[in-house]
């Protein structure tokens, strides 16, 4: 298994305030994804990332921003937090072309 | 731009008897199809992928599916089901552009 690790594993946060979610891989995969799963929706594509400084916006990038600094690292921001960002957010990586995404264990955000 | 529709949310479906997850996409141009598999609390796995070749892709633990193009289907089966097999399952394409598209998900679950 690709070793993709993302913390928090939990979070509560309060309307307004800032929060950052990290993913960490090993595989020194260049492609990094950050998804948002929610019943009824699957999954849903916030950023990504083809390599160091390099990130382009997902179908629901409203209210996020990312960096990527190092190969291994891929950081999701919330500025502002909503309560209609409470959701879980999955990490994934892949190392290119027709390879598979593997995915981290996921973060559960709470936002009151 | 692709779709995914999952013609089922949820499958329940009694231990040793068949499933079927049914996958349908649409696409202007040539995909691969991925099927994931999400246990209880946990990220997503590769189940299967279909890139090219043979229609029908078999994964190690008895699961297959089956790619029709002029359908576009991409239809999920087991002959013989175990309580182990509960957790939802995601479709997904990508256009070869390293982003994926993922379907809503089916729940399944088997019961005793």
């Amino acid at each position: 298994d690709a070793g993709i690790t993302q913390s928090p594993r939990h979070k509560v946060t309060e309307t307004g305030t800032p929060v950052t979610l990290r993913c960490h891989q090993t595989e020194n995969h260049r492609y990094m994804y950050w998804y948002r799963q929610d019943p009824g929706h699957g999954l849903r594509l916030i950023h990504y990332s083809y390599g160091v400084k390099d990130t382009d916006k997902g179908e629901v990038s409203d209210g996020y921003s990312v960096s990527r600094s190092k190969t291994e690292d891929f950081l999701l921001t919330l500025e502002s937090a909503t309560s209609s960002q409470t959701s879980v957010y999955f990490c994934a990586s892949t190392p290119g072309q027709g390879n598979e995404q593997y995915f981290g264990p996921g973060t559960r955000l709470t936002v009151t | 731009a692709q779709s995914v529709t999952q013609l089922d949310s949820q499958v329940p479906v009694f231990e040793e008897a068949p499933v079927e997850l049914r996958c349908n996409y649409s696409s202007s141009v040539s995909v691969y199809l991925f099927w994931y598999v999400q246990y209880p609390n946990q990220g997503l796995q590769l189940l299967l992928k279909y890139l090219s070749g043979s229609t029908l892709v078999e994964s190690i633990n008895g699961f297959e599916a089956e790619f029709n193009k002029s359908q576009t289907s991409f239809h999920l089966r087991k002959p013989s089901v175990h309580i182990s097999d509960t957790a939802e399952y995601f479709c997904a394409v990508t256009p070869n552009d390293y982003k994926l598209s993922f379907g809503a998900g089916t729940t399944v679950t088997v019961r005793a």
